[in-house]
């Protein structure tokens, strides 16, 4: 069985550009959640999609965004980007109905703003 | 919302020695409590959850025990063997879907031959 994959694993933007990341989550879950981990913060909450809709969103500014499609794929894009968003962004999938448990990650990509 | 502390942030121990990591929350909600295991380059990977109605839980080297009343879980690991070094994560839930993981910051655990 295929794990979440997520495209691409490195990227490196220019402060002012925008950037959108893939997300496919393991075949049959329909929950994704996008999740930012940096050394300083850890791992931050920025949104869960099921079902196409937005369940669930964390304390980042409107330049971050998210969606999903009919097939449980998501993309996260970010706009104007800054220094600070460089980071590992990490994307998890589960079954995803009625509970949170057993999230599985992806490897996740790590963003590079300079 | 929910705070998630994690301690202690580095941990150094000898192989085949028990390493054991501890966490407090804060919303007496969360009811869902899983540890994930982070290798270098690689995103983190589920190692053993715990709900709340359940005190202790074991898997092979692993075990992981609940206080909900003092707010704290640990994570026990018994016979370290150097491929347990890794970044370790506790987090905790209201497991209910629609409910983020909190995740505490991390405890770095090196195993030295």
């Amino acid at each position: 069985k295929a794990g979440v994959t997520q495209t691409p694993r490195y990227l490196i933007k220019t402060r002012g550009q925008q950037v959108t990341l893939s997300c496919s989550p393991i075949s049959g879950h329909r929950s994704v959640s996008w999740y930012q981990q940096t050394p300083g913060q850890g791992l931050q909450f920025l949104f869960e999609y099921f079902s196409e809709t937005q369940r669930n969103k964390g304390n980042f500014p409107g330049r971050f965004s998210g969606r999903q499609f009919s097939n449980s794929r998501s993309e996260m894009n970010v706009s104007t980007l800054e220094l600070g968003d460089s980071a590992l962004y990490l994307c998890a999938s589960t079954p995803g109905q009625n509970t949170n448990y057993g999230y599985t990650f992806g490897s996740g990509t790590r963003l590079t703003v300079v | 919302g929910e705070n998630v502390e994690q301690h202690p942030s580095t941990l150094s121990v000898q192989e085949g020695d028990s390493a054991v990591i501890k966490c407090t929350y804060s919303d007496s909600a969360s009811n869902y409590f899983p540890w994930y295991k982070q290798e270098l380059g690689k995103g983190p990977q589920l190692i053993i959850d715990i709900r709340s109605n359940v005190g202790e839980k074991k898997d092979q080297r692993i075990a992981v025990t609940l206080n909900k009343t003092a707010k704290h879980f640990s994570l026990h690991i018994t016979e370290t063997q150097p491929e347990d070094s890794a970044v370790y994560f506790c987090a905790a839930s209201r497991g209910n879907s629609g409910y983020a993981l909190n995740f505490g910051k991390g405890t770095s655990l090196l195993v030295t031959p």
